[in-house]
C-alpha cells in the first residue's frame, strides 16, 4: 500500500474548523483515500472517502489536491465528540476481493479544546 | 449505515484458558472480516483476514493455531485466543465490509466497538 504522512497530534478549538492534512505522494492513479477515526477505547469509524473530486458528508469534507499527492479533511465545526485519532488510508481499488485489507499508521490525534 | 457487533467487550480470564471473541454484521452480509489487535497507545495491526467458508488467511508474526478464526456464516466470525498468556492482553477489534454487490459502499469497512482481554 502506498504510504501516508500525517502529523502526530493537533489541536483544535470547540466549535471551529478543523482542517487535518494527510500527505500521500506516492499514491497511484487506483488509489482511492479513505479517513477513519477512532474515539477513546472504540473501535475506528469510516468518516469519508474519495478519487479525485472533493467530497461532502455529514460528517466532514474532502478536500483533494489536483495532483492527489495530499488530502485534507475538514471538520467544519469540531465538538469535544470529536477528539479522537484521524487515519488516512489509501486504498487500492482494483484490490481483489477478500483481500481488502486496511493498513492503518499512527493517525493524527486530535484534540478539542472547550 | 451498517452496524457490527462485537462480544464480549471486556474479558479478564486466567493464563491458560482460552477466549472467544464474536463478531456479528447486524443488518448485512458480510464475505469478509477482518481482525485487528491494537496496543495501547499503539496503531491497529491486523491479524488476519477471515473469509466465509475458507480457511483465515493470516498476516506474518501472527501464529494460526493461537488465534484460531471461524467464519462460518455471512454474519458471523469468531477468533479463539488459545491458551491466553499476559502478552496476548490488548484490544481486538473485528471489521467487515459488504459483500459485492452492495452499492458503492463495499469500499468501506465497519468496525466492531473492540473487546478488552486482560490475562491475569
Amino acid at each position: 500500500d502506498a504510504k501516508t504522512t500525517q502529523p502526530n497530534s493537533m489541536e483544535s478549538n470547540e466549535e471551529e474548523p478543523v482542517h487535518l492534512p494527510c500527505n500521500h505522494s506516492t499514491i497511484s492513479g487506483t488509489d482511492y483515500i479513505h479517513w477513519y477515526r477512532q474515539l477513546p477505547s472504540q473501535g475506528p469509524e469510516y468518516v469519508i472517502h474519495g478519487l479525485t473530486s472533493n467530497v461532502n458528508n455529514r460528517m466532514a469534507s474532502l478536500a483533494i489536491a489536483e495532483d492527489r499527492k495530499s488530502s485534507t479533511l475538514i471538520l467544519h465545526r469540531a465538538t469535544l465528540r470529536d477528539a479522537a485519532v484521524y487515519y488516512c488510508i489509501l486504498r487500492d481499488v482494483r484490490m481483489r476481493l477478500g483481500n481488502e485489507k486496511l493498513t492503518f499508521g499512527t493517525g493524527t490525534r486530535l484534540t478539542i479544546i472547550p | 449505515g451498517a452496524v457490527v457487533s462485537q462480544h464480549p467487550s471486556r474479558v479478564i480470564c486466567k493464563s491458560g484458558t482460552s477466549v472467544k471473541i464474536e463478531c456479528r454484521s447486524l443488518d448485512f452480509q458480510a464475505t469478509t472480516m477482518f481482525w485487528y489487535r491494537q496496543f495501547p497507545k499503539k496503531s491497529l495491526m491486523l491479524m488476519a483476514t477471515s473469509n466465509e467458508g475458507s480457511k483465515a488467511t493470516y498476516e506474518q508474526g501472527v501464529e494460526k493455531d493461537k488465534f484460531l478464526i471461524n467464519h462460518a456464516s455471512l454474519t458471523l466470525s469468531t477468533l479463539t485466543v488459545t491458551s491466553a498468556h499476559p502478552e496476548d492482553s490488548s484490544f481486538y477489534i473485528c471489521s467487515a465490509r459488504l459483500t459485492k454487490g452492495q452499492g458503492a459502499e463495499g469500499n468501506i469497512q465497519y468496525f466492531g466497538a473492540g473487546t478488552r482481554l486482560s490475562v491475569l
